[in-house]
């Protein structure tokens, strides 16, 4: 079955250091979409691709970044992590076109920041 | 700016009671519509969405939903709910043209058994 993973579920890192949060996605879907779920804020859209070298920022995007090199990837970087970036980040697909734009998420990705 | 607006933060109701949770938007073009689910520890799921014709949606679990054109809304309902409607549900707008979504805040439901 097709699915949308994220890795790792879990991560704790200290101030000032890079991170990648990975996903990987086998619905073979061209959009690929990064959020933050915060508290009070529900899910803000971070980055988001829809192929292979398409980037673009989303409502939160200072401090992240994120590159496509391929249909199934789209790794989340935290140049410097802050403490402000303690979050749950979710990774999400959906296929280009015009029958649906239901996007399909992954499991998560708790990080903290210290 | 685009957003949507989820009033009720927290909800808790009985076993069997009616529910019914808001959703706003503010945008002035054409809408994609969409509720999702997130049982606690796991990912969103979709309950249902609106694309077009019939503004009565029905999704998975007894939920169903109406889109009101003039009043930017879009509903979730379900006539009796169950201890394990316990979930966070969130209400997403994605503009016509665009793949991106907006969601809102999220609306915390508390069932009680």
């Amino acid at each position: 079955d097709a699915e949308i993973t994220q890795s790792p579920r879990h991560k704790i890192t200290e101030t000032g250091r890079q991170v990648t949060l990975a996903c990987h996605q086998t619905w073979n879907h061209n959009n690929m979409f990064w959020y933050r779920q915060d508290l009070g804020h529900g899910l803000r859209l971070i980055h988001y691709s829809y192929g292979v070298q398409d980037t673009n920022k989303g409502e939160v995007s200072d401090g992240y970044s994120v590159s496509r090199s391929n249909t199934e990837d789209l790794p989340l970087t935290l140049e410097s992590a802050a403490s402000s970036q303690t979050s749950v980040y979710f990774c999400a697909s959906s296929k280009s076109g015009t029958e649906s734009y239901e996007q399909y998420f992954g499991p998560g990705t708790r990080l903290t920041v210290t | 700016a685009q957003s949507v607006s989820q009033h009720n933060h927290h909800v808790i109701l009985s076993e069997a009671a009616s529910l019914e949770l808001g959703c706003n938007y503010s945008y002035g073009g054409t809408v994609n519509l969409f509720w999702y689910v997130q049982y606690p520890g796991q990912h969103l799921q979709l309950l249902l969405k609106y694309f077009s014709g019939d503004p009565l949606v029905k999704g998975i679990k007894g939920f169903e939903a109406e889109f009101i054109k003039s009043k930017f809304s879009f509903n979730l309902r379900k006539p009796s709910v169950q201890w394990s409607d316990t979930a966070e549900y969130f209400c997403a707008v994605n503009p016509k043209g665009t793949y991106k979504y907006i969601f809102g805040t999220g609306t915390r439901l508390k069932v009680l058994a």
